[in-house]
């Protein structure tokens, strides 16, 4: 069974800051891996999809990486606004069914 | 465009009640799903569909059932409401089954009282 585990569970940081959340999971057996910020009382916006053959995928401030022999994936943000305010939840998708299995997120507030 | 939309967003109901909420999307893709979200904002699985028939289904309790009637919809039937069930139940899709992006509704905060 596939845990996922989000390190920190919060975060704060001021503003401009560049700053990594951290993904670990226990099943190496993934097709791909999906990051999603998600605002309170809103759903999830997908910010990154990564597959099991790539190593980092980048969107705009945005970079994840993946490293799927030990079970990591880490998601750096660069130059933080107080726009980047959010959760952060990373999801390993596997499993004969291709399943996304989620952590309980990162809480990050970024200070003007 | 809206790409995936759930409705209503908010229900409000009482213990013993059978109530739907309703999910489609507008982005032409085969998989859909349904996720529970409790009140420690954990995010689960509940169910999904590629090409109309059903390919998960995480031991939810068959008070809970979905239908398709079409690739673009997936609804959520919940039968003899329980407090328990209270939670916010999002709805994605994904172009297919396996390595694709998946996209999420806003939601729908079922509160049963």
């Amino acid at each position: 069974k596939q845990e996922v585990t989000q390190i920190p569970a919060a975060l704060s940081v001021p503003e401009g800051e560049n700053l990594v959340l951290n993904c670990s999971f226990t099943d190496s057996a993934i097709y791909n891996l999906q990051w999603f910020r998600q605002d309170p009382g809103k759903g999830l916006t997908s910010l990154l999809l990564i597959q099991s053959s790539q190593r980092e995928q980048t969107s705009g401030r945005l970079n994840a990486s993946l490293d799927k022999s030990s079970g990591r994936s880490t998601l750096y943000i660069a130059a933080s606004q107080p726009g980047d305010s959010a959760t952060y939840l990373c999801a390993p998708r596997g499993g004969s069914n291709y399943k996304l299995t989620f952590g309980k997120g990162t809480l990050l507030t970024v200070n003007p | 465009d809206t790409a995936v939309s759930q409705t209503p967003k908010y229900l409000v109901t009482q213990m013993g009640n059978d109530k739907s909420i309703k999910c489609e999307q507008n982005l032409g893709h085969d998989t859909m799903y349904w996720y529970k979200q409790d009140s420690k904002k954990f995010l689960k699985i509940m169910f999904s569909y590629n090409n109309k028939e059903l390919i998960i289904n995480e031991t939810v309790p068959n008070r809970f059932s979905p239908k398709s009637p079409d690739k673009a919809h997936l609804n959520l039937h919940i039968n003899s409401l329980e407090l328990g069930d209270s939670a916010v139940y999002f709805c994605a899709s994904s172009l297919a089954l396996g390595y694709n992006e998946q996209f999420f509704g806003p939601g729908t905060r079922l509160t049963v009282l």
